[in-house]
């Protein structure tokens, strides 16, 4: 199975930060990445699809980036809405892994 | 957008089996592929199953294959997972999610979760 690799664990910051994450794979996986929010007690979200595509609604503040091994979530300006657990995702192979969260807290 | 609802958790003990079903609110959910994602209290997401929109074809994690079985019916717009053989480590909340047309798409729709719970 594809391995991803999340760095941070665990981020603190403050409202309006510029805030980076990152997610790596154990071997390629071209642009095949989504990135999700999830707050304590609810679903994930969908954010960011095959790497760098905003979903539908999802504020532009957050922004995607990467390809092959190393990928990237950004948030430019964290808003308090934004403190949550944010997960990478591979889906190149038929087994869809995870990366194990970034939470990001105050 | 498609409303996701899954049922059938509960207290199991171990070595015993458990149905959990996911009910999708529009007819269009013949044409997508669905997955099964578990998620342990107070850890990270784990990928457990997928089924693709016709039922032909289906994939389960390693630690799950042989114990779990995905399958679906398009005539009532519900996803099911057999699980059998259960232990404290599949204790988890288990949410179906909503893939895509085909192989390369993310979720894009989730349910609210159902738990389970493996305890003598």
């Amino acid at each position: 199975d594809i391995q991803m690799t999340q760095s941070p664990s665990t981020l603190s910051a403050s409202v309006g930060d510029r805030v980076t994450i990152t997610c790596r794979a154990s071997q390629s996986i071209s642009s095949w990445l989504a990135w999700y929010q999830q707050k304590p007690g609810k679903a994930p979200i969908l954010l960011i699809y095959k790497a760098s595509s905003l979903y539908s609604g999802v504020p532009s503040r957050f922004s995607g980036s990467g390809s092959g091994t190393e990928f990237t979530l950004i948030i430019s300006s964290l808003q308090p809405d934004d403190f949550a657990t944010y997960y990478c995702q591979q889906y190149s192979s038929y087994s869809r892994t995870f990366g194990q969260g970034t939470k990001v807290d105050i | 957008e498609v409303q996701l609802l899954e049922s059938g958790g509960g207290l199991v003990q171990p070595g015993g089996s458990l149905r959990l079903s996911c009910a999708a609110s529009e007819s269009t959910f013949s044409s997508y592929w669905m997955h099964w994602v578990r998620q342990t209290p107070g850890k990270g997401l784990m990928w457990v199953s997928r089924i693709s929109s016709d039922g032909s074809g289906t994939t389960y994690a390693d630690s799950v294959k042989g114990r779990f079985t995905i399958s679906r019916d398009n005539a009532k717009n519900t996803l099911y997972l057999q699980m059998s053989s259960l232990r404290a480590e599949d204790t988890a909340v288990y949410y179906c999610a909503r893939g895509g047309g085909g192989y390369y798409y993310a979720f894009e729709s989730w349910g609210q979760g159902t738990l389970v719970t493996v305890s003598s």
